[in-house]
């Protein structure tokens, strides 16, 4: 069955830089992956979707990409600020419609 | 617009006791889920629905029910609770069932003692 890694470690970024943060999976390539954003004690929020098809996708500071010979994303946030601290989930479309994969997340801190 | 509202927000049982779970999505959205989040794990689909009046089994549906009678709602309930349900429990609905965002509530803490 698929299953999806992302660094259970906590990853200090310095404001400023990129925090780049991975998630691999093992089994078949999806035909899509999404990242959310996690604050404590709140629902996670859609940030991106990529698609099998798609190699990179921009949104303002975010970028996100997926190799599927590697079985990786990257989740790439720019000039990162404190307000960038969360957890981010990526998340992978099943081998079923409707049901997505979710990865444990891996929880961002940004220092000033 | 309020989104996807679920309550309560925190609630404690005892071991035996039933209780359910209110998700309520004014989108006007087809699909619908509950989920389960624990400490070190990815989020767990418990059961989903479709449309109205359809639901369907997810990952691990055992010890939970659910109900959509109406297309704006989806409870789930606990029939007889046991400690292993602690946990936080986040509904989420979508457009559609595939290559669709979900918008999740703001989740139930549910401890079992």
């Amino acid at each position: 069955s698929q299953k999806i890694e992302q660094n259970s470690e906590a990853l200090n970024i310095q404001e400023g830089k990129t925090a780049t943060l991975t998630c691999n999976y093992t089994n078949y390539s999806p035909a899509y992956l999404q990242w959310y954003r996690q604050d404590p004690g709140r629902g996670p929020v859609f940030l991106l979707l990529i698609r099998e098809n798609e190699k990179e996708k921009r949104k303002e500071r975010l970028k996100v990409t997926f190799d599927t010979t590697l079985k990786q994303s990257l989740f790439h946030i720019t000039a990162s600020q404190p307000a960038d601290s969360a957890t981010y989930l990526c998340a992978l479309a099943g081998d079923s419609n409707y049901q997505l994969i979710w990865g444990a997340g891996t929880k961002l801190i940004i220092k000033p | 617009n309020a989104g996807v509202t679920q309550t309560p927000k925190f609630r404690v049982l005892k071991t035996g006791q039933s209780m359910t779970l209110l998700c309520a999505q004014d989108m006007n959205h087809e699909y619908m889920y509950w989920y389960r989040q624990d400490p070190g794990m990815g989020l767990r689909l418990i059961h989903y629905s479709v449309g109205e009046g359809t639901t369907a089994k997810g990952e691990v549906p055992d010890g939970y029910n659910v109900s959509r009678l109406k297309k704006q709602n989806f409870l789930l309930g606990l029939e007889s609770a046991a400690p292993s349900q602690t946990s936080v429990y986040f509904c989420a609905s979508s457009i559609d069932g595939y290559n669709e965002k979900l918008f999740f509530g703001s989740g139930t803490q549910l401890s079992v003692l």
